[in-house]
């Protein structure tokens, strides 16, 4: 059954970089698309962007410039990175995979998510 | 890309049917087939409920049921149970932006 594992510092201090990585366990990394959601507290569901195991990425257009989402397939692992982080950034981060079910790509597999707070 | 427009909650009692709305445009919801609700409890991760607008993952009840009409589309459960109760958020492929864009979220509250 294959499972999805958020992990990094809970808290990021403004200005400074949130790191995030995504293990993938029991199953290929390849074949599929790799996202990242975010959820403020109290507030609903946010893109970040995805990438496939080919290294292509789609980023959301308000993060793009402080954004970078990478993979390393030999540690069945894909990780984000944002710089310049501000307190509207604090939020919990969800790795999802992305799924081809019927006529498009979808959200089937969530890691059960990391709050990560931008505070000094 | 602004989000798609969902009732900030629905309650319903136990053994009734609701039904959570989910608006957008010609250029997301109505333009396309590709609309997908999630279901998330408190403090879980969303789960994939609904897919291609009516179609459910193998494993998700019956109760559960997604329609689209012009630019809105609906999510129906019916049988209300207390396991329902849960945020419920629907999201669309959109022509304007790279990224799906998603609802603004419902609260279901079953009485």
């Amino acid at each position: 059954q294959v499972q999805l594992q958020e992990s990094g510092p809970g808290l990021v201090k403004p200005s400074e970089t949130l790191s995030l990585t995504c293990t993938v366990s029991g199953g290929s990394i390849t074949g599929y698309f790799w996202s990242w959601i975010r959820q403020p507290p109290g507030k609903g569901l946010e893109w970040i962007g995805f990438i496939f195991d080919s290294g292509s990425t789609n980023y959301s257009p308000s993060l793009k410039s402080r954004l970078t989402i990478s993979l390393d397939t030999s540690k069945n692992q894909f990780s984000l990175k944002l710089t310049s982080v501000t307190a509207a950034d604090t939020a919990v981060y969800y790795c999802a995979r992305r799924l081809n079910w019927g006529s498009y790509w979808y959200l089937d597999l969530w890691g059960r998510g990391t709050l990560v707070t931008v505070s000094s | 890309q602004s989000a798609l427009t969902q009732p900030a909650s629905v309650s319903g009692s136990p053994g009734q049917s609701i039904t959570i709305s989910c608006t957008g445009t010609s250029s997301d919801v109505g333009g396309y087939n590709y609309v997908s609700w999630y279901q998330q409890h408190p403090g879980k991760a969303p789960k994939l409920m609904i897919y291609d607008v009516s179609n459910r993952p193998s494993g998700v009840s019956n109760r559960f049921s997604g329609s689209k009409s012009g630019n809105t589309a609906s999510l129906t459960i019916s049988g209300l149970q207390a396991e329902d109760e849960a945020d419920y958020y629907c999201s669309s492929y959109t022509s304007t932006t790279i990224l799906d864009v998603f609802g603004t979220g419902t609260k279901v509250t079953v009485l």
